[in-house]
């Protein structure tokens, strides 16, 4: 099975700062991420597919970048309905597994 | 709009079986997968398994093959998520999501609301 390692686990940021959020894959799975933010008792909200393409909907603060094993979500001027917990998961062979999370908090 | 609507909360006792629900609309039932996965509190996404809607085709996690069966019913545009066995560390929120794909790209964009599953003696 493929493994997410997912960093950091948690973020502290304040609003209108940049963060990135990291995923890396224990092969090489080309460009197949996903990347989800979930707030709590919600489901997750899918925000990016095939590692950089931005779900029609989703504010364009929001980017995912790099293929292979190593893959990045960026939020540029974060606001407030930001913090929230953020996914990776690869899509690339079955079981699709998820990373283990990143809590990004208000600082 | 594309809907997931889930079944309610359960409380089930270990070795029970359980049976959660998943009714679709909005869309075209058969031209998109399911998946279903789940959250034990505090704690990650997990991947539990995918049907097609339009062949039944099933794949599971290794970890699940032998106590779970995802199904669908197409008359109902329904999928369900079947459990045996249950176990206290089974308690979590279940989701059932749709798969959709892009360039080969398989995806969950739409979610169900979740369904709260309590193991408890």
């Amino acid at each position: 099975d493929i493994q997410m390692t997912q960093s950091p686990s948690s973020l502290s940021a304040s609003v209108g700062d940049r963060v990135t959020i990291t995923c890396r894959a224990s092969q090489s799975i080309s460009t197949y991420v996903n990347w989800f933010q979930q707030k709590p008792g919600k489901p997750p909200k899918l925000l990016i597919f095939a590692a950089s393409s931005l779900l029609s909907g989703v504010p364009s603060r929001f980017s995912g970048s790099g293929s292979g094993t190593d893959f990045t979500l960026t939020i540029t001027s974060l606001q407030p309905e930001d913090f929230a917990t953020y996914h990776c998961q690869q899509s690339f062979s079955t079981p699709y597994n998820f990373g283990q999370g990143t809590k990004l908090e208000i600082k | 709009q594309v809907q997931l609507v889930q079944s309610g909360a359960e409380v089930k006792k270990p070795g029970a079986s359980l049976k959660v629900s998943c009714k679709a609309s909005g869309y075209t039932f058969s031209n998109y997968g399911l998946i279903w996965v789940r959250q034990a509190p505090g704690q990650g996404l997990e991947w539990m398994g995918w049907i097609s809607a339009y062949s039944h085709d099933t794949n599971y996690a290794q970890k699940f093959k032998d106590r779970v069966t995802i199904t669908t019913d197409t008359s109902t545009t329904s999928a369900y998520l079947e459990m045996r066995s249950l176990k206290s560390d089974d308690s979590a929120v279940y989701y059932c999501a749709r798969d959709s794909i892009h360039g080969g790209n398989p995806f969950p964009d739409y979610w169900g609301q979740g369904t709260l599953v309590t193991v408890s003696s």
